[in-house]
């Protein structure tokens, strides 16, 4: 089993569609838990790091459910610009584990 | 400027050749990692660097070698090089005053074909 896992997708969505992506992970002692962005063949930006509380930046939403090991992304109002890949990923204080992302095409 | 950058962007070498990746950051961070990435099979941790005198394995070190020069420079090698080594490579940076974070900053990656 992966230590961290996303659905591959894709996920197409019309252009103001709401979309959410789940990942779970499997070491419990993991502390830091955060999404990535990806567009092709570029590197991973930092999107949004998750907490316990859950956070929210403008139209994207974090959870973490430690209870579960999982972590969500909730993308409202999509934009055509949101078309990309979205990695989650979870740590210890030492280093990340990354999934393999989940692919988003927002379409017209 | 970027904070992170890594030299060269492409290579296509042959097998058996020696390569070497470089890493430079001027985002002051002591923390350095490599790691590559391959189609469904996600980013994976070649080697991490905490400070000069400090290298450790990652998931998939077999093949490669480190060389952490200084703080802001942190080299890849791949002593003689095989096709299952074509891959995008990244280096990633990351702060120690915030360890409990961890969140990764990393550059625009090296795309490397073994032929």
């Amino acid at each position: 089993r992966k230590e961290v896992e996303q659905d591959p997708g894709p996920f197409n969505v019309p252009e103001g569609a709401t979309v959410a992506f789940n990942c779970t992970y499997s070491n419990s002692a993991s502390q830091s838990f955060f999404w990535y962005r990806q567009d092709c063949r570029k590197e991973p930006k930092l999107l949004m790091s998750v907490y316990s509380s859950g956070n929210e930046d403008g139209r994207f939403t974090a959870q973490l459910n430690r209870a579960s090991q999982y972590i969500s992304l909730l993308i409202r109002d999509s934009k055509l610009s949101d078309s990309a890949t979205y990695l989650c990923s979870s740590g210890t204080a030492s280093k990340l584990t990354f999934g393999t992302g989940t692919r988003l095409q927002v379409t017209l | 400027d970027a904070d992170v950058t890594q030299t060269p962007r492409n290579r296509i070498t042959k097998t058996g050749k020696r390569i070497m990746l470089e890493c430079s950051q001027t985002k002051g961070h002591d923390r350095m990692y490599w790691y590559r990435q391959d189609p469904g099979l996600g980013l994976r941790l070649i080697y991490y660097s905490f400070d000069v005198k400090d290298i450790n394995k990652g998931e998939i070190s077999d093949g490669y070698s480190v060389s952490r020069q200084a703080q802001a420079k942190f080299s890849l090698s791949l002593e003689s090089a095989i096709p299952n080594q074509t891959a995008l490579y990244f280096c990633a940076t990351s702060d120690p005053d915030r360890v409990r974070n961890n969140e990764q900053f990393f550059g625009p990656g090296t795309r490397l074909t073994v032929l």
